[in-house]
């Protein structure tokens, strides 16, 4: 079965310091990981997927097929990512459900 | 705003109650996806419709149904509600690939 680990619910961490959100995964094949950002009031967005290897917003998250980690990084957290993250697990056909952790809700601490 | 949309934004209800959400994807997206949100489970995937058919079933309850129209929007109907129904519903589409885009959100509160 698939799963999405985000064993961290909350994360507090000041401006200017590095920002790093685990998401560990199981799944049986070669899956497409994401993730996605909701602020505040708003719909979820996509922030990055592996396959594209891009960075957003200063954010990159490096696929590793051995740890089974999707983990993303920020070297210095800005105040305006403060928001609900959360990593999601697509299979590897496309055009199914994503398997979304529970979040990691981070706040910026000015 | 050729995004997901979805209504009402929020909906108050009573136990025993039905209602209904509805959703329509963005113009030339075929799948459209609905997920509920509740505090204590995250984001669960309920159902999947494809070009009007229902493609994939997650943990959706025998009381909640949801169908796709010629046109494409969706609706999800939830009846004999119950307290722990409430949660923000949302729902997704794409044309293909796992990139989904998301709706605004439903938020229900049965009391």
């Amino acid at each position: 079965a698939q799963r999405v680990t985000q064993p961290e619910k909350l994360l507090s961490v000041f401006k200017g310091a590095p920002v790093e959100l685990k998401c560990n995964y199981s799944y049986s094949g070669s899956p497409e990981l994401f993730w996605y950002v909701q602020y505040s009031r708003q719909r979820l967005q996509l922030l990055l997927r592996h396959i594209s290897r891009e960075s957003i917003k200063g954010f990159t998250a490096d696929l590793n097929k051995g740890e089974t980690s999707f983990h993303l990084k920020k070297p210095f957290a800005q105040e305006e990512d403060s928001a609900m993250y959360y990593c999601a697990l697509g299979g590897a056909f496309g055009n199914e459900k994503l398997t979304f952790g529970t979040g990691t809700r981070l706040t910026i601490i000015p | 705003d050729s995004g997901v949309t979805q209504t009402p934004k929020h909906l108050i209800t009573a136990t025993g109650q039905r209602v209904t959400l509805r959703c329509s994807p963005r113009s030339g997206d075929l799948s459209v996806y609905w997920y509920q949100q509740s505090l204590d489970q995250g984001l669960q995937f309920l159902i999947q419709y494809y070009n009007g058919e229902e493609r994939a079933k997650g943990n959706i309850l025998e009381r909640f149904s949801a169908q796709q129209f010629p046109d494409l929007h969706s609706e999800l109907n939830l009846s004999s509600l119950e307290l722990g129904d409430s949660a923000l519903y949302f729902c997704a589409s794409n044309r293909g690939g796992n990139e989904q885009f998301f709706g605004p959100g439903t938020r229900l509160t049965v009391l």
